[in-house]
């Protein structure tokens, strides 16, 4: 069964401070993961897209890892700032271009 | 960047209605498209697939004849639902494919807000 879980669920940061968000997935035969950034009521717009062969990739200051052996993926978010309160999507892509996605990590940054 | 849009962004209709809801790629062409629904806290469902000029494919548990999906050229995509029920009401979103580019990225509309009454 192809699957993508995220953690923690949700978490709370204070500004400024770093925080990292996690994603294993289980989906075969894979083609890309991506990290999604979807404020509340809008749709998600996308923070970075990496291949299997792609290791870490940078948006901002938001840093995307990708081990394609242990399926594990993390996003890394630097000095957050109060409009990074939002849900971030881990979204992996299935060869066929079909994707599957995680459940979300809800983060809030407070004053 | 690519550009998604929707529209309306909200809708309130009454029960028994039919809403219909545009997806529109603004900028690029897109052969496919697709449409997902999303509950409060919950992340996106697939609903259908949409390619340009042939009949969309629909996510099992998906009624076809209830959400009608219609992808006349490669910049539009349109999604009825029929008969709507308060059951429907939910934040439905599209997603365009660019069809260039070695990614085949997916760009996603704002998403239109149904409330059934």
């Amino acid at each position: 069964k192809n699957q993508v879980e995220q953690s923690p669920q949700s978490l709370i940061i204070l500004e400024g401070k770093n925080c990292t968000l996690q994603c294993n997935y289980t989906v075969s035969p894979f083609s890309n993961l991506r990290w999604y950034k979807q404020d509340t009521g809008r749709g998600p717009v996308s923070l970075t897209i990496m291949t299997f062969s792609e290791n870490t990739k940078s948006n901002g200051r938001y840093t995307a890892t990708l081990d394609a052996d242990t399926k594990q993926s993390s996003l890394h978010i630097t000095a957050s700032q109060l409009s990074d309160s939002a849900s971030y999507i881990c979204v992996v892509s299935l060869s066929w271009g079909k994707l599957q996605f995680g459940a979300g990590t809800q983060v809030v940054v407070t004053p | 960047g690519a550009v998604v849009s929707q529209h309306p962004s909200w809708v309130i209709c009454k029960s028994g209605t039919s809403v219909k809801i545009e997806c529109r790629s603004l900028d690029f062409q897109a052969t496919t498209m697709f449409w997902y629904r999303q509950f409060p806290k919950q992340s996106l469902m697939l609903m259908a697939t949409s390619n340009e000029g042939s009949k969309a494919t629909y996510e099992q548990g998906v009624e076809k004849d209830k959400f009608l999906i219609n992808h006349a050229s490669l910049t539009l995509s349109t999604l009825t639902v029929t008969s709507a029920h308060p059951e429907d009401s939910s934040f439905y979103i599209c997603s365009a494919r660019d069809r260039s580019g070695s990614m085949k990225e997916q760009y996603f509309g704002p998403g239109t807000r149904l409330t059934v009454t």
